[in-house]
């Protein structure tokens, strides 16, 4: 069975600070990865995935993110946040390449603040 | 083009009732999943169809969930005898086949039982 851990519930940091939003996953057969937002009364939508290739991936409105499989991390980063990033931000893992079964973490509440 | 939609968006029933939640997924997308959203619990798989393959049920919680697709497209999430901590949002996300594809999600019906 697979799990994933976002270690932080809510994080709040003030405009243009940098912030890590932290994933860790626990899998016994390669995953893929990926990180999803939601915004207020919305549904998820894509930020990144990570599929195999280049551990450092890039996604939409500034974030990436750090495949590590040593440490089976995936934490998502942006260096410098805005009010608009204001959001729930979900990891997930897709067990090698099943593509469905997605396991979610609980979120991680980000609260950008002026 | 049309994303994923779903109907009502907002359901307060009573305890007991029978509710109906509808999903209409992206036009030429083959597998539709639904979730439960619930506060602080991140999301939980409930079931995924694909094509024309027999379910994945293992996620529903109990037999008053049930959730059928008819001719491939629009699904109906069914939750009989409803119970107060059956009180969620109902995500559905549908995608094309392809371990990694990304999952597109609807905005969800939120449902509260009285």
């Amino acid at each position: 069975a697979q799990s994933v851990t976002q270690l932080d519930s809510q994080v709040p940091v003030f405009e243009e600070a940098p912030v890590e939003l932290r994933c860790n996953y626990s899998s016994s057969v390669s995953v893929y990865l990926f990180w999803y937002v939601q915004y207020p009364n919305q549904g998820l939508q894509l930020l990144l995935k990570y599929l195999s290739g280049s551990t450092l991936v890039k996604g939409i409105n500034g974030f990436e993110a750090e495949f590590n499989k040593s440490q089976t991390s995936f934490h998502l980063r942006k260096p410098s946040v805005h009010i608009s990033d204001t959001a729930e931000y979900f990891c997930a893992v897709d067990r090698g390449g099943s593509n469905y079964k997605l396991t979610f973490g609980k979120g991680t509440l980000l609260t950008v603040n002026p | 083009g049309a994303g994923v939609s779903q109907s009502p968006s907002n359901k307060v029933t009573e305890k007991g009732k029978d509710v109906e939640l509808r999903c209409d997924p992206i036009s030429g997308h083959t597998a539709l999943y639904w979730y439960r959203q619930s506060l602080g619990q991140g999301l939980e798989f409930l079931i995924y169809f694909q094509g024309n393959s027999a379910p994945d049920k293992s996620g529903l919680p109990s037999d008053r969930f049930s959730a059928e697709r008819t001719g491939g497209s629009v699904s109906t999430l069914t939750i009989q005898r409803t119970q107060q901590e059956d009180s969620a949002v109902y995500l559905c996300a549908s995608t094309t086949m392809g371990g990694g594809s990304e999952q597109y999600f609807g905005p969800g019906t939120r449902l509260t039982v009285t």
